[in-house]
This record gives C-alpha cells, sequence and structure tokens, in this order.
C-alpha cells in the first residue's frame, strides 16, 4: 500500500540553526500536507502543496513540492524555541481516501 | 482552538474491558476522522466517516468499531481492550474548500489500559 517515508526521526539544533525534514514517496503523489504538533499537543495543518515544483513559505518555513511530486521538503531558516515539535507529512493513497501520515520528525531546539 | 471537542480526555481501564470515545466535529464538517497514536508508532489512520457513512478504513482492529450519528458527531468503540491499546486517539473532522481538503484535530483521549 501507499508508504510515505520520513526523515530524519529527530533533529537537535541550536537556536538560530535552521532544519529541514524530508519525505518521500515511491509513488506520485497528488498533493502533500504538512502538520505540526507540539509536545502534549495536537496536530495542527500547516500547508498544501499540489504543483509539481510548488514552493511555499510561511514566515520562516520554507516549503517544496519535488518535479515528480514524490517528494517535499519543510526549511525552518533560524530556528526558534517556539519551533519544537514534530513535523509530520501526510499524503492520501492512490484513488482512495485514506490518509497516510509519515512517522513525523521531532525537533529539539536548544536555547 | 480548533472546534473539534472529544471526550473524555482521560481514560484509564482494565484490559477486557469496553469503551467509548466520542467526537464531536467542527460545524459544518461533514468527514470525521480517527486516529491512533502509540509512542512507536506515529499517526495511524482508523477510519473515516464522511455524513454518516463509512467512506474509508485503515489498520483499525476487529475489536474496534465506529459509527457517525446524524447530528455528525462520531464515537469510536474499543472492546475487549489489551495493554497495547494505550494511546492517544485523535478525531479529527475536515473541509473541502478550493479544492482542498484540511483536517482539523481535537484534543485527542489519553486512554490507559492496565
Amino acid at each position: 500500500g501507499q508508504q510515505v517515508m520520513q526523515i530524519p526521526q529527530y533533529q537537535h539544533v541550536q537556536e538560530g540553526e535552521d532544519f529541514t525534514t524530508y519525505c518521500n514517496s515511491s509513488t506520485t503523489l497528488s498533493n502533500i500536507q504538512w502538520y505540526k504538533q507540539r509536545p502534549g499537543g495536537h496536530p495542527v495543518f500547516l500547508i498544501q502543496l499540489v504543483k509539481s515544483g510548488e514552493v511555499k513559505k510561511q514566515k520562516r518555513l520554507t516549503f517544496q513540492f519535488g518535479e515528480a511530486k514524490k517528494n517535499s521538503s519543510l526549511h525552518i531558516t533560524a530556528t526558534q524555541t517556539t519551533d519544537v515539535g514534530t513535523y509530520f507529512c501526510a499524503v492520501r493513497n492512490t484513488g482512495g481516501f485514506k490518509t497516510i501520515f509519515g512517522a513525523g520528525t521531532r525537533l529539539f531546539v536548544k536555547a | 482552538d480548533s472546534g473539534v471537542t472529544q471526550t473524555p480526555k482521560h481514560l484509564i481501564t482494565a484490559t477486557g474491558q469496553r469503551v467509548t470515545l466520542r467526537c464531536s466535529p467542527r460545524s459544518g464538517d461533514l468527514s470525521v476522522y480517527w486516529y491512533q497514536q502509540s509512542l512507536d508508532q506515529g499517526l495511524q489512520f482508523l477510519i473515516q466517516y464522511y455524513n454518516g457513512e463509512e467512506r474509508a478504513k485503515g489498520n483499525i482492529l476487529e475489536r474496534f468499531s465506529a459509527q457517525q450519528f446524524p447530528d455528525l458527531h462520531s464515537e469510536l468503540n474499543l472492546s475487549s481492550l489489551e495493554l497495547g491499546d494505550s494511546a492517544l486517539y485523535f478525531c479529527a473532522s475536515s473541509d473541502l474548500r478550493g479544492g482542498q481538503e484540511t483536517q482539523y484535530f481535537g484534543p485527542g483521549t489519553r486512554l490507559l489500559v492496565l
């Protein structure tokens, strides 16, 4: 079935450093979504990417969708302690309605 | 606050028991999703309902069942509970605007099976 690999599993950074998490699929995706879950919280929708090669920015966050629509990345510039949490990508299974989440990348930011 | 409510917040029960988790979606949302989040398993999709009908099924055990009622609230029933069922259970509702479906997650129910 549809799977999406997300790496890395964990990332420790010093405040001010950049951070990137990647999602990879073996099949072409119709779209990909990104969510953030703060410690003790629930996932919160960040963004959806649909077009090949699409790049979207939200302040210090940059989201990219690969040209082949098989991979995506989330990049945070100059991390802050408020960025801590787990970042998930989510895709739909091919031709269906199931939502499949990546395993998530847990970000730790040291002040 | 996402607008999705879940009750109870916490639940402690014993193996072999049965529990019911409740979810009220955001006003106007027709879709409800259920997810299980364990420490080592990430977010696992269980089941989705749309306007009262089951739409998609994920890795939901036969001991688990769900339904969505005419008022669109949903319940997840977990029976013959095992220690491994201890997890955070999230409900999400979604809307479809401009071709984009966004899921809004509730605060979750933390289930502990002893």
